[in-house]
């Protein structure tokens, strides 16, 4: 079945440090992509999407490629901010309905100043 | 908009008890939906309705009930509580045709004594 694997967490970086979350996916056909973010105390906000192969989701300073040859999505920023201190979920959707979207466990980051 | 609102922010039960967590949105979105958020295991769906008078049975539906008798309003009911229900739930709505980027309430942190 569909799955989505995320490296493990806790990331902590420093103020203005290169980010990459990694993102693998498993799917039988060619899902759409996306990253939500969870600010403490909030629920998850749609950060970027992809919806095929190639495409590059963009928001907020991240950005993440959608790579079918590697099955990856892996969110990167160039420099983050104390305020991107959240935890990040990688999902995949393949198909029409709420029980074909599925999210993986999530990354928590920690920035410090 | 108030978006998706959900209460409570915060409950208690002792196992055996029932109760029911509110959701509520005012998009006009045909979608809503219910997951459960547990360390390390992500979102999980537990049941999900496609529009008013129409439910269905996510990934984990056992021990829990919903209705949505209006496009508004989709609680879920908890009908003899278990620790295993500790858990931090969501409440989650979208457009028909942009299903796959759902909007999310702030959450409902439950604890089963």
């Amino acid at each position: 079945g569909n799955s989505v694997t995320q490296m493990e967490g806790p990331v902590t970086l420093s103020e203005e440090a290169f980010l990459t979350i990694n993102c693998t996916y498993t799917a039988t056909g060619y899902p759409s992509l996306f990253w939500y973010v969870q600010y403490p105390g909030e629920g998850l906000q749609l950060l970027l999407k992809a919806t095929k192969a190639d495409d590059k989701g963009s928001n907020k300073g991240f950005e993440a490629t959608y790579r079918k040859e590697t099955t990856s999505f892996h969110l990167e920023k160039g420099s983050v901010q104390v305020s991107d201190s959240a935890v990040y979920f990688c999902a995949l959707s393949e198909g029409a309905s709420y029980d074909k979207v599925i999210f993986g466990p999530g990354t928590s980051l920690s920035v410090i100043p | 908009n108030a978006g998706v609102t959900q209460t409570p922010k915060f409950q208690v039960l002792k196992t055996g008890q029932s109760m029911t967590l509110q959701c509520a949105q005012d998009m006009n979105h045909e979608y809503m939906s219910w997951y459960r958020q547990d360390p390390g295991m992500g979102l999980r769906l537990i049941h999900y309705s496609v529009g008013a008078g129409i439910t269905d049975q996510g990934e984990v539906p056992n021990g829990y009930n919903v209705s949505r008798s209006t496009t508004e309003d989709f609680p879920l009911r908890l009908l003899s509580a278990a620790p295993s229900q500790t858990s931090v739930y969501f409440c989650a709505s979208s457009y028909y045709e942009r299903l796959n980027e759902q909007f999310f309430g702030p959450g409902t942190r439950l604890t089963v004594l």
